[in-house]
């Protein structure tokens, strides 16, 4: 069973900067592309980045281009969001997301989350 | 990356049949096959229920079932039981290499 666990998550400053982790289990991670969505307190969901397998195609969404960088190590079965510049409207639950590029691009494998605080 | 277009709340009975709508622009959802349906209960992931418009993944009820007409995607879900209270979400991947998510509807079973 595909398994995906973040961590990372916790409470930072204005300007600061954090780390998420995403470890993969029960299946071949290199074969498949990833990502992460955020969901604010009591809001929806929101796209926030893609990569594609081997890190060759990453996409962001227009909130966090140029302040976060995501990606991945294969060794490791393990996705990254580097997040720097961080702002108070960052502050959400991040959760990676497995990405089925031949099922119509649907996220088909959710971790449970881990929450970013910036204040 | 603008939202798609979802009512915030629905309700109906426990057996009922309600069917959740989400509008967007014919790019995202109109002339795309990559529209999804998402179930998030109250401090939980979201769960995949449809992709692809109307496919539905292995292990998914077969109540629900995905269409679409126009620039209208459609969620129905049919014999609504009390587990089925949670909030839904269309998705849409985007010509523009991205996805784009609705505001979410919560569904109340009465």
């Amino acid at each position: 069973e595909a398994q995906l666990v973040e961590s990372g998550g916790g409470l930072v400053q204005p300007g600061g900067s954090l780390r998420l982790s995403c470890a993969t289990s029960g299946f071949l991670f290199s074969s498949y592309e990833m990502g992460w969505v955020r969901q604010a307190p009591g809001k929806g969901l929101e796209w926030v980045s893609y990569i594609g397998t081997g890190g060759t195609t990453i996409y962001y969404a227009d909130s966090v281009t140029g302040r976060f960088t995501i990606s991945r190590d294969d060794a490791k079965n393990s996705l990254y969001l580097q997040m720097n510049s961080l702002r108070a409207e960052d502050t959400a639950v991040y959760y990676c997301a497995r990405v089925r590029v031949y099922w119509y691009s649907v996220m088909d494998v959710w971790g449970q989350g881990t929450t970013v605080t910036v204040s | 990356q603008s939202a798609l277009t979802q009512a915030a709340s629905m309700s109906g009975s426990p057996g009922q049949s309600i069917t959740i709508s989400c509008t967007g622009p014919s790019s995202d959802v109109g002339d795309s096959k990559y529209v999804s349906w998402y179930q998030q209960h109250p401090g939980k992931a979201p769960k995949v229920l449809i992709y692809g418009v109307s496919n539905r993944p292995s292990g998914v009820s077969d109540r629900f079932s995905g269409s679409k007409s126009g620039n209208t995607a459609s969620l129905t879900i049919s014999g609504l039981q009390a587990d089925d209270e949670a909030t839904y979400y269309c998705s849409s991947y985007t010509s523009r290499n991205s996805w784009v998510f609705g505001g979410g509807t919560k569904v109340t079973v009465l």
